[in-house]
Parts: structure tokens; sequence; C-alpha cells
């Protein structure tokens, strides 16, 4: 069981735009800076969003990140099929003392 | 370029030892925290250990605690996990990544970029 919590699985299709959520509490999401990681299958996860909403080096702006309370979002538009992949939040902890990560979720693009 | 390379995995039996490394490159190594982060096969992302610039903060995951050890060379450019204890479930591609704050302390979670991994297996 993850830290944070993501939903396993969202799609849509070319064009659309889709949201993934990523829940957490006061001692991580609440008061810490949120990264999303894409990691397309058989490669190393990449940092796609840094700071909640800073997107990394060569990260189209079709990608967006926000916070709000103990939860973070990742918002993508304009669906590309090259947008198949997992995505992960994370985030650091102060209870545990270390960084953890949402589940991931599966996009898929149809 | 920043590149990060590791070695060290392989099939091992449960209760051994195994030592993983990173070659870092493309940057000045002790300007930045470096951590371990894996992946059991099908399975999410999990944070392993962290150290600041010059060893003298270390973290560690629970799962880990007591088991496992990181430790750098920054004369080598090379970060280790010396893991001990083995079990079945530290079955995971493991990955070096370069922490992405600078100043080489703990706090974040943002890690940029990584390596692409090292396989360890345990297994009898």
């Amino acid at each position: 069981q993850s830290v944070l919590t993501q939903p396993p699985s969202a799609s849509g299709t070319p064009g659309q735009s889709v949201t993934i959520s990523c829940s957490g509490s006061g001692s991580n999401i609440g008061s810490h800076y949120v990264y999303w990681y894409q990691q397309i299958s058989g490669t190393a996860p990449k940092l796609l969003i840094y700071r909640i909403n800073q997107r990394s080096s060569g990260v189209p702006d079709r990608f967006s990140g926000s916070r709000s309370g103990t939860s973070a979002s990742l918002a993508i538009s304009g669906l590309r099929s090259e947008d198949e992949a997992d995505y992960f939040c994370a985030a650091w902890d102060d209870s545990l003392s270390g960084p953890v990560f949402g589940g991931g979720t599966k996009l898929s693009v149809l | 370029e920043v590149q990060l390379v590791e070695s060290g995995g392989g099939l091992v039996q449960p209760g051994r030892s195994l030592r993983l490394s990173c070659a870092a490159s493309g940057f000045t190594f002790d300007d930045y925290a470096m951590h371990w982060v894996r992946q059991a096969p099908g399975k999410g992302l999990e944070w392993v250990s962290g150290i600041n610039w010059n060893g003298g903060s270390t973290g560690y995951a629970d799962s880990v605690k007591g088991r496992f050890t990181i430790s750098r060379d920054n004369a080598k450019n090379s970060l280790y996990l010396q893991m001990t204890s083995l079990r079945a479930e530290d079955t995971a591609l493991y990955y070096c990544a370069k922490d992405v704050n600078y100043g080489g302390t703990l706090g974040v979670a943002g890690f940029d970029p990584w390596g692409q991994g090292t396989l360890v297996t345990v297994s009898s």
C-alpha cells in the first residue's frame, strides 16, 4: 500500500485532456513540494514536473501540475500516443523522514 | 551530459550480501545528494535510501533499515549500496538517481536524472 494514492489507470483519446490525481496527507503533499515522473515501458523514470507545477527541461506545456491542500494533480492536454506511460507522484514525508511515491497510474491513449 | 551508470546486480541467495555501485559523470558530484530507488517487477517505485553531499546524513526506507548501507566516494564520483541479509522481497531493478536540489542536502522527492538500473534477484 503506497503512502500516496493514485488511480491505477486512466485513459483518453488523442487530442483529449486527462487529469491524474495524487492524494496524500499533511505530512507529505500538504507541506512539501510534489514531483511527477513519467515512465515509458522498459525505460527509467523521467522527471516531468518539479516543485508542484514547474515543467522539467524539454517537457511540453501540455503537461501541468497543481496542488490543493493534501492532493495534487497532473493534467495532460492534447493527448498524444507518446504520452502512453506510467505516471508517479512523489513528495517528501515528515513522518517517514524520506520521499514517498504514489502507486502509479497507467495512462492509455486509445 | 549527466550520466549515472549502475552495476553490481545479479542473482543472489536469500541471506547473502551484494554491493551496488553507481558511477556518476557530467556534473559536480559533491554538490548533490544521491539516492537509490527500486522497482519490483511489474510494481511501482520505492525509495530505498538517500545520502547528502558528504555522507554525513543518510536516510533509509523502513523496509531496508538495518540491512542496507548507503555510502559515497566523492573522489571517485561514485555511490554505493551495501545490501545484507537479502530477502526475496528485495528483488527489484535498483536505480541510482541524482537529487534535484543543488547544495547536497536531503529533504525533497526530486530525482533527476535516473540511471538505467541494475537488476537484483534474490532467489535460492
